[in-house]
């Protein structure tokens, strides 16, 4: 069973730093793109930021390019996001979710999602 | 950037009867040389991940049930479930991923009547 598990969110001042987590289980890591997904309270869904199997690519949305660094450890089956210079509107809860196997022509939608950390970027 | 959007933003359905939500891609994200769509749609119920109903914009995800059916090619796509069930209710969202950002359209929110 593919499992997908967040960890890391809590509150942090406008500014400031936080590193969220998503450890996962039930498939080949390593196989697979991974993308962080994020929701506003109340509001729709926003891709953050993608990684290819190898870290050897990485994308972000413009809003957090910059700021945000995604980042894996293929040997802990790890997820990280790395976010810095917090602003009030990332205040959201991030989603792990897993991507791409990135064979040629292989289904692209995120088949699987963690249950998300919460994120609250406030003073 | 791929704009998707939705309409309606909300819609009101009876139990039993059809529901019926578009999308609207800023351009194709149809694959020509495969003749794929690369469009997806998900469901979202309060306190919970999206779950993907829908994949190649017509691709059922297993176990989904049959009265969620997804059509359109190009930039015009259609989520329709076809007899309205209580468990139903949820915002579903429409995504392309045939480019980076993959973008969202901003979902529909889908009550009974």
């Amino acid at each position: 069973e593919v499992q997908l598990v967040e960890s890391g969110g809590g509150l942090v001042q406008p500014g400031g730093s936080l590193r969220l987590s998503c450890a996962a289980s039930g498939f080949t890591f390593s196989s697979y793109w991974m993308s962080w997904v994020r929701q506003a309270p109340g509001k729709g869904l926003e891709w953050v930021a993608n990684i290819k199997h190898d870290g050897s690519e990485r994308y972000y949305v413009d809003s957090v390019k910059g700021r945000f660094i995604i980042s894996r450890d293929n040997a802990k089956n790890s997820l990280y996001l790395q976010m810095n210079s917090l602003r009030a509107e990332d205040t959201a809860v991030y989603y792990c979710a897993r991507d791409s196997s990135g064979d040629n022509y292989a289904r692209e939608d995120f088949e699987y999602w963690g249950q998300g950390t919460l994120v609250t970027v406030s003073s | 950037d791929i704009v998707m959007t939705q309409s309606p933003d909300s819609l009101a359905v009876s139990l039993g009867e059809r529901a019926t939500i578009n999308c609207k891609s800023s351009q194709s994200v149809l694959y020509t040389s495969i003749n794929k769509n690369y469009l997806a749609w998900y469901q979202q119920k309060p306190g919970q991940p999206p779950k993907v109903l829908i994949y190649w914009a017509s691709t059922r995800q297993s176990g989904v049930p049959d009265r969620f059916s997804g059509s359109g090619s190009g930039t015009d796509f259609t989520l329709t479930i076809s007899s309205l069930q209580a468990e139903d209710v949820a915002v579903y969202y429409c995504q392309q991923y045939y480019s980076t950002p993959r973008t969202f359209g901003q979902g529909t929110k889908v009550e009974i009547k």
